[in-house]
């Protein structure tokens, strides 16, 4: 079975632009939540979605978005991006919004230069 | 709100000996309690996690957590660890019946040979 797929693995922009970041959860999870890690961060909760809604969200600025598809993927996008998105940024998914644990991707670095 | 302390950011230690990595959290309702392994350029995997019952919690690779109500831990233990447990430690919680995950800062264990 294959877990949580991100693309693409790596992202470099320039400030200013705008990053999109795809999510596959494992097939029959209904729920995907987005995280940002930072150098010297640690991981920030960003977005949750579950069947297609946005269920909770974290204090980042509203620069950063998303949305969960028919299909339960899901995008992230950042725009007007900074040199502080440098980021890995990781995409988890659930079977449900009740469902315990959380199976983890690979991550999507973003570079922004 | 609740919060995660992870006290220590570098474990260095030998191989074949024992390890702790300590965990504190702070939350006025129940939580959730989960240790995530992290391996260079991977995402996170689930190392164990506590929901309710027994206090012991027996994961992966021979790690065990104990949870702690009234010191408010969850500390991560292995009675022998190899080169192979080099990697990135999170701990984590999140509310109970909800699954928005606040990560502890990470600690980082080296297993030396």
């Amino acid at each position: 079975e294959a877990g949580v797929t991100q693309s693409p693995t790596h992202l470099i922009k320039t400030r200013g632009q705008q990053a999109t970041l795809r999510c596959s959860p494992i097939s029959g999870h209904t729920s995907v939540y987005w995280y940002q890690q930072a150098l010297g961060l640690g991981l920030q909760f960003l977005l949750w979605y579950d069947e297609g809604e946005e269920r909770n969200r974290g204090n980042f600025p509203p620069r950063f978005s998303g949305r969960q598809f028919p299909n339960y993927s899901s995008e992230l996008n950042v725009n007007a991006l900074e040199l502080e998105d440098s980021a890995l940024y990781l995409c988890a998914s659930s079977l449900d919004s009740m469902n315990t644990e959380a199976f983890f991707g690979q991550g999507t670095r973003l570079t922004v230069v | 709100a609740q919060s995660v302390t992870q006290l220590d950011s570098q474990v260095p230690v030998f191989e074949e000996a024992p390890v702790e990595l300590r965990c504190n959290y702070s939350s006025s309702v129940s939580v959730y309690l989960f240790w995530y392994v992290q391996y260079p350029n991977q995402g996170l995997q689930l190392l164990l996690k506590y929901l309710s019952g027994s206090t012991l919690v027996k994961g992966i690779n021979g790690f065990e957590a104990e949870f702690n109500k009234s010191q408010t831990s969850f500390h991560l233990r292995k009675p022998s660890v190899h080169i192979s447990d080099t990697a990135e430690y999170f701990c984590a919680v999140s509310l109970s019946g909800t699954y928005k995950y606040i990560f502890g800062t990470g600690t980082r264990l080296k297993v030396l040979a």
